[in-house]
Parts: structure tokens; sequence; C-alpha cells
């Protein structure tokens, strides 16, 4: 059973620096075609996605935010960090991350994925 | 990239059938068999409900369904259920190793 919990700060400041930590159990990011990624969802808007990494460490990033993030993954402790750098209050948001797999077709990988399993979220403040 | 086009709400009463669209452009729902659908109730994670436009996840009950044609995506939920009462989310991969989420459809089941 694949599980996944988010933890980090719930409050920041204006131009400081948010990281947030992805504890998941029921897989290993150490095992071929394994991803976690970041979404978000400010109160009462849509769904937003930040970033992905692969178990190869290959990582993609939404071309809107690309400059403020950063992903990374610790596989012995089963984590996935997300850093986003300048949070103004606009980013005031419940941080998800959420587990999926690269797909492949006849061997050929897809370029996409879809997230199969959530965690519950964080609900992240900025305020000075 | 702007979200994908949803309407705001939609409604039916129990046992009755909606479908939610979700209108894009050819360089995400229309380019590709890659759209998903999110069931999300207030206070809780999303879950996925469609994948690949038509195809459910174990578990998901056959009265949730997924379509496309041309641009527009769309889920439609038969013999509607006060437990659907919820938002949904389209999803689809946009190019260029990117997704979009759709601004999400609030049903109410009267």
């Amino acid at each position: 059973q694949i599980t996944l919990k988010e933890s980090g700060p719930t409050l920041v400041k204006p131009t400081q620096t948010l990281t947030l930590t992805c504890t998941f159990s029921g897989f290993s990011l150490s095992s071929s075609e394994e991803a976690v990624g970041w979404i978000r969802q400010p109160p009462g808007k849509a769904l937003e996605w930040l970033a992905l990494i692969y178990w190869n460490d290959v990582k993609r990033y939404s071309p809107s935010l690309k400059s403020r993030l950063s992903i990374t993954k610790d596989t012995s402790e089963n984590q996935v960090g997300l850093t986003m750098t300048v949070m103004d209050p606009v980013d005031t948001a419940t941080y998800y991350c959420a587990h999926t797999r690269r797909i492949s077709v006849w061997g050929s990988p897809r370029p996409d994925w879809y997230f199969d399993i959530w965690g519950r979220g964080i609900l992240v403040t900025v305020s000075s | 990239q702007s979200a994908l086009t949803q309407p705001r709400s939609v409604s039916g009463s129990p046992g009755q059938s909606v479908t939610i669209s979700c209108t894009g452009t050819g360089s995400n729902v229309g380019g590709y068999n890659y759209v998903s659908w999110y069931q999300q109730h207030p206070g809780t994670a999303p879950k996925l409900i469609i994948f690949d436009v038509t195809k459910r996840p174990s578990g998901v009950p056959d009265r949730f369904s997924g379509s496309k044609s041309g641009n527009t995506a769309s889920l439609t939920i038969s013999g509607l259920q006060a437990e659907d009462e919820a938002d949904y989310y389209c999803y689809s991969y946009a190019g260029s190793y990117t997704v979009l989420f759709g601004g999400g459809t609030k049903l109410t089941v009267l």
C-alpha cells in the first residue's frame, strides 16, 4: 500500500524560502519507473502542478514557476523535497505530494504522467 | 499556460446523468490521449477516477466514464448518487514534459 505525507512549515513570511518534505512508503524511488510530484491548491481554487522527479533523477518543472522551484530526492530516507524561493502571499495554498510511474508502451516511454496516489496535503500560509 | 476550461458548476438529481466538459487546445487535450480526471471531496486530497481518456483505476465504479472529441474531453457520471457531490478536475499532458489541470467543476446532487 502506497502512502505519502507532506511536512514542513505551515507559516512562512514573504520573501522567505519554503522547504517541504514528502515522506512515502510502499514503493522506492530507487526502483525503475517510480516518480513523485508536487501539486498545490490555493484556498477555494484549482489544482496546479509544480514539479516531478523520477527514480533516475530526471526532473520536470512547471514553466511558470521553474525559476523558483527545486525538487530533490533522498532515496535512502524515502523522501522527496520541494524548495520554493521568494514566497509571496499568493503562494498560500495546500501543497500535495503524489505518486506516479513512468509509463512505457512497447518499450518506449510516454512523456506524460498522472498521479494515482496523493498525500493529504499541508496548508502553507504566506504572511508577515 | 492557461488552465483547461471547465464549467464552474453542474447539477443533477439522484439517478440522473451529468457530463462535465474540459476544453483545451491542440497542444494539450486535442494533441494527446493523455487526459485524466480527479474527484475531490471538501477537505480531502484529489482521487484519480479516469486516466488515458477512458480508463478507470481499480475500484472506481463504472458509473464514471470518460471520452474525448477534438480539443474537448468529457466526464460522464451516470446514476448520480449523493456521494458523487464533489469538485472534479480534468488534467492533460501539455507537451514539453508539462501537464495542466482544469479550473475545476463543482457537482451538486440536488
